[in-house]
Formats: structure tokens, C-alpha cells, sequence
């Protein structure tokens, strides 16, 4: 089975600064890989997916995630944080018709 | 267009009570998942639909849950006798995918259920 894991349960950033949050996946093949952000009180928003084409997967609202196969890691980047970025980040793996799903990611930004 | 949609967004009942939550995916879509949501954890997976194929159940932590899929579109997930442990957001999810597809889930707003 898949296995995904989010290194940081909280990371917080100022305004305007770089956002990394990272994410490292168990597979014995190549994956279909995914970010999901959650706001509060709503479900989860697809940010982007990892089909394999490119390594470098840019998404919505500025994010991108860069696939590393050597490194089965998954991160996800955006180079200036908006205080509206404060959210739940989740990474997921698809694996045949199941979803794996890291335990999340909370998101601070300060002013 | 429309999205995955969830009813009731909120449900308030006691112990003992059986509860619906129903899930209407987006069209076409042929796959719909379930997960629940508990306070400060991720997401735990319930139970799977994919077309006409008997559903993946392995998820259900009782007997006390169950979920059908009417027609290959809307889906039902019942708690009965519900226990405070119950308590949380229950979330729905569709995709078009099957298989190694890399087609995402799309997911509803969920339904918050709180047992007093």
C-alpha cells in the first residue's frame, strides 16, 4: 500500500515570503500525485496533480510542486504568501482506485 | 458547473439516533468516495463506489454504517445508533477516473454531525 507523509503538522511564514510545504511518498511505481487545500468549514479544493508530463506541476493561486523521483518527494512551493493562503494543505497519492492522504498541513501567515 | 453537493451541510441529533447524509456527485462521474473528518485529524476513508462493482467497504468502522449508491449517482451513508464517537465531518467525494487514471477527486462541503 501507499503511504504519504507531511513533515510539518504547522508551518507559519510573514506576508510575502516563501511558503514550503513538504511531502514524501512510499511507491513502487510512478505515482499520480496530488495537493489539496482546505478552508475552514469547507471541503477540499483540488490546488494541482502530478500526471507524469512535467515535473514541475504549476497550479491555482501561485502554487507549484516539483516531482523528485530520487527523492520520492513531492513539496510544495509558492514564492510569496497572501494571508489568504492560511489554510489545511493535504498531499495525496493515488494508488489504483484508492486516495492516501497525508495528515495535513496547517498553514499561518502573519502579517 | 455544478459541484459535488452534500445535505445537510449541519445535523444535530441525540445518541441513539439513526442519521442520513446524502451526497449527490458530479455528473458522470462514476467513481464516489466517503471519508470522515474528526476534530484536528486528517481524513479517514469510508467506503468506495466504482460504477456497478460491489462497493469497497473496508473503511466502515461498524456495523452501524452503511452507504448505498442508488442508479450510479446519488449516494446515502447511514449511522444508526449513533454514539458521540460519531462526531464529525463526513465528506463526499466523485471522480471521473477509474483504474490508474490520474483524474482527481472532487469534494463536497461536507455535513458537520454533532451527537449530543
Amino acid at each position: 500500500a501507499q503511504s504519504v507523509t507531511q513533515l510539518d503538522s504547522h508551518v507559519s511564514v510573514s506576508e510575502g515570503t516563501p511558503v514550503l510545504l513538504r511531502c514524501n511518498y512510499s511507491s513502487s511505481y510512478s505515482p499520480s500525485l496530488f495537493w489539496y487545500v482546505q478552508h475552514p468549514n469547507k471541503g477540499l479544493q483540488l490546488l494541482l496533480k502530478y500526471t507524469s508530463a512535467a515535473t514541475l506541476v504549476k497550479g491555482i493561486n501561485g502554487f507549484e510542486a516539483e516531482f523528485k523521483k530520487s527523492e520520492t518527494s513531492f513539496h510544495l512551493t509558492k514564492p510569496s504568501a497572501h494571508m489568504s493562503d492560511a489554510a489545511e494543505y493535504f498531499c495525496v497519492v493515488k494508488d489504483f482506485n484508492k486516495f492516501y492522504f497525508g495528515s495535513g498541513t496547517k498553514l499561518n501567515v502573519k502579517p | 458547473g455544478a459541484g459535488v453537493s452534500q445535505s445537510p451541510s449541519n445535523k444535530v441529533t441525540e445518541k441513539g439516533k439513526d442519521v442520513e447524509l446524502r451526497c449527490d456527485p458530479i455528473s458522470g462521474h462514476t467513481a464516489l468516495y466517503w471519508y470522515r473528518q474528526s476534530l484536528g485529524q486528517g481524513l479517514e476513508f469510508l467506503i468506495y463506489f466504482q460504477g456497478n462493482s460491489a462497493p469497497d467497504k473496508s473503511g466502515l468502522p461498524s456495523d452501524r454504517f452503511s452507504a448505498e449508491r442508488t442508479g450510479g449517482s446519488v449516494s446515502t451513508l447511514t449511522i444508526q445508533r449513533t454514539q458521540q464517537e460519531d462526531s464529525a465531518v463526513y465528506l463526499c467525494a466523485s471522480s471521473a477516473g477509474q483504474g490508474n487514471s490520474n483524474q482527481p477527486q472532487h469534494f463536497g462541503d461536507g455535513t458537520r454531525l454533532s451527537i449530543l
